[in-house]
């Protein structure tokens, strides 16, 4: 089975412009979510969707938008890029059910966004 | 809120030698802990994920990790390390009160040396 797919893999873009990263989840996950990784640190939480509804945000600017399809598939919407933003973005899905908390959250290889 | 750290940014170990990746956390609940690997230029790997039960947790590629509550530690080792285990190390938390995002620690950069 495919695990999470993300696209682009690689992209640049100018300060000021508007970028979209689409995810696919594991064939049968619900739960979509978005995290950032600077070089140098650890992922940081932006979204998390589960059934289209946005279930959690992290300490993101409203710059920072996501949504997710009637098929769970997400996309990350990101306006008047800063360089700051420059970063690894990675999707990630875990598997329904009543697990909540104790299910593995499985991550993409993530899309390199430089802000230049 | 939770947190989580890896106090050493590098850990340098002979292959062969067991291996020790350290992190302690604090979260407010009972805590669901996980390990997860990142090859260069890749994403996240899951490892392993301690939620209740035994203290020692068996993971993917001989990867093991000890909860420890009073210490709230959940260590990462390795009886004998491989070159080929050399990759950035993250430790994450949440709290087991609900369906939380991950909270990670800064990564632990494993190098093991032939």
């Amino acid at each position: 089975d495919a695990g999470v797919t993300q696209s682009p893999t690689h992209l640049i873009k100018t300060r000021g412009q508007h970028v979209t990263l689409r995810c696919s989840p594991i064939s049968g996950h619900k739960s979509v979510s978005w995290y950032q990784q600077v070089l140098g640190q650890g992922p940081q939480f932006i979204f998390q969707y589960y059934e289209k509804e946005e279930r959690g945000r992290g300490n993101f600017p409203d710059r920072f938008s996501a949504r997710q399809f009637p098929n769970y598939s997400s996309e990350l919407n990101v306006n008047a890029l800063l360089l700051g933003d420059s970063a690894l973005y990675l999707c990630a899905s875990s598997p329904p059910g009543t697990g909540g908390g104790r299910n593995t959250i499985y991550f993409g290889e993530g899309s390199w966004l430089t802000v230049v | 809120a939770q947190s989580v750290a890896q106090p050493e940014d590098q850990v340098n170990v002979a292959e062969g030698n067991p291996l020790t990746v350290k992190c302690t956390y604090s979260v407010s609940g009972n805590p669901y802990l996980f390990w997860y690997v990142q090859y260069p230029n890749r994403g996240l790997q899951f490892l392993l994920k301690y939620i209740t039960g035994d203290n020692l947790v068996k993971g993917s590629y001989g990867f093991e990790a000890e909860f420890n509550k009073s210490q709230t530690s959940f260590h990462l080792k390795k009886p004998s390390a491989l070159v080929s285990d050399s990759a950035l190390y993250f430790c994450a938390v949440r709290d087991g009160s609900g369906n939380t995002p991950l909270v990670f620690g800064k990564g632990t950069r494993l190098s093991v040396i032939a």
